[in-house]
């Protein structure tokens, strides 16, 4: 069964430092989304990207934050300068479709992101 | 804003019988859906199951149901005859029709005893 992977599994970096998160979603998906889950808190919704643009970002997702689908089967989520409040654990997801049919969001095992 | 709420942080079954796990959420959205996630300890949220707001029907999967009550704006997942690989963090989420964010509860874990 095709499933969405996610590389690394931990990462651990120096506040202030660049990371970039990999994800590939599942081949025939089209809509592409990373959340993030801080420890003991909700899942929640970051960013959401469609035809090579972002279709909709939460208020956490600010100019820090950047993603993009630098080939055909990767989708990256880069963090600029890492703080401390950025460790949590970031799941990629994909649907085939946005909203409407077929948008079951299916996602990845997560990234682990620990800023030191 | 919607919002999900779950407020059962830890529920426990013994193998085999049946359980409940409580989601309600807040919305004044006619078109939406619901769904049910589960995140074992290897930490891969896997669907269990999804509700569209505009079937009256309760969906089911083998041994998963839910009970929707659209009025209440309640979404309880039951699972039935539990397993030990049950065992898990069980996650609602809200999805408004036109958007792609999925809004998640807190979540409940559940302990399966043998």
């Amino acid at each position: 069964e095709p499933e969405v992977t996610q590389t690394p599994s931990h990462q651990v970096t120096q506040m202030g430092q660049e990371v970039i998160l990999r994800c590939v979603p599942i081949s025939n998906h089209l809509y592409f989304y990373w959340y993030r889950q801080i420890l003991g808190q909700k899942v929640e919704f970051l960013v959401s990207f469609y035809n090579n643009e972002i279709s909709e970002k939460s208020e956490i997702f600010d100019d820090q934050f950047s993603v993009e689908r630098p080939d055909g089967s990767n989708f990256t989520l880069k963090i600029r300068s890492t703080k401390l409040e950025d460790s949590a654990m970031y799941f990629c997801a994909s649907s085939e479709r946005g909203a409407g049919g077929r948008d079951t969001q299916y996602f990845g095992p997560g990234t682990r992101l620990t800023v030191l | 804003a919607q919002t999900v709420t779950q407020s059962q942080p830890e529920m426990s079954v013994q193998e085999a019988e049946t359980v409940t796990l409580s989601c309600t959420y807040d919305t004044s959205e006619s078109d939406y859906y619901l769904f049910w996630y589960k995140q074992p300890p290897s930490r891969q949220m896997i669907l269990v199951i999804r509700q569209e707001a505009y079937k009256q029907q309760n969906a089911t999967e083998n041994r998963f149901s839910v009970n929707f009550q659209k009025a209440a704006k309640s979404f309880s997942l039951k699972i039935s005859d539990s397993q030990l690989g049950d065992a898990a963090m069980y996650f609602c989420a809200y999805r408004s029709a036109p958007h792609n964010d999925m809004r998640f509860g807190a979540g409940t874990r559940l302990t399966v005893k043998p």
